[in-house]
């Protein structure tokens, strides 16, 4: 069985940018979160979608967003990047608030 | 969600066992205890998870405390490649009331030397 895949591995954007990141669950899962890994920081929990609707986000601003498709992937979006935004970006999918199971990441670099 | 403590770093022999502490005074009844680990710049691993009953399975073996305020997961004979932060995290099941998260404290280093 195939686990959570994230698109792409490594991304460098410059500051102002806009950066996408793509997360496709496991089959049969239908919830999909995204935490945050900043150098030298814990993981901190950005979003959870399921069923295609966002369902919790954590205290990070406005220009993160993301939405979930039909068969439920996800998209994170972060406008405006800044350089504290160069991060380890991890996705996870569940069934029902069943265990987490977490992709291999994107590094985010912000020039 | 439930506040864990653990040990920042931890060494273990080769082929010994390793035993992860966790402590969770104020877990509540219908709270489960998780355990996560992070090879470096990989994503968490799930590895076991367990309400108050022992568990075990093909990674780990998870001890819970009858009173359920502190749990330790052992790793019966530690490689090289279980070098990793292992994480606690005490969560209800479903969290679907709770916000789903996960919240990562900031876990135990394990470093597993030959």
């Amino acid at each position: 069985e195939a686990g959570v895949t994230q698109s792409p591995t490594h991304l460098i954007k410059t500051r102002g940018q806009q950066a996408t990141l793509r997360c496709s669950p496991i089959s049969g899962h239908t919830s999909v979160y995204w935490y945050q890994q900043a150098l030298g920081l814990g993981l901190q929990f950005l979003l959870w979608y399921d069923e295609g609707e966002e369902r919790n986000r954590g205290n990070f601003p406005p220009r993160f967003s993301g939405r979930q498709f039909p068969n439920y992937s996800s998209e994170l979006n972060v406008n405006a990047l800044e350089l504290e935004d160069s991060a380890l970006y991890l996705c996870a999918s569940s069934s029902w608030g069943n265990e987490q199971f977490f992709g291999p990441g994107t590094r985010l670099t912000v020039l | 969600d439930a506040k864990t403590t653990q040990p920042p770093s931890m060494d273990c022999a080769e082929g010994r066992a390793a035993n992860l502490p966790c402590n969770h005074s104020t877990i509540s009844g219908n709270e489960y205890v998780y355990w996560y680990r992070q090879i470096h710049s990989q994503g968490p691993q799930y590895i076991i998870h367990g309400l108050k009953n022992n568990e075990t399975n093909e990674m780990a073996s998870l001890i819970i405390t009858e009173d359920r305020k502190s749990s330790t997961l052992i790793l019966p004979h530690a490689t090289l490649r279980d070098t990793a932060v292992y994480y606690c995290i005490v969560r209800v099941r479903h969290g679907y009331n709770q916000g789903g998260k996960l919240i990562f404290g900031q876990g135990t280093e394990l470093s597993v030397k030959p």
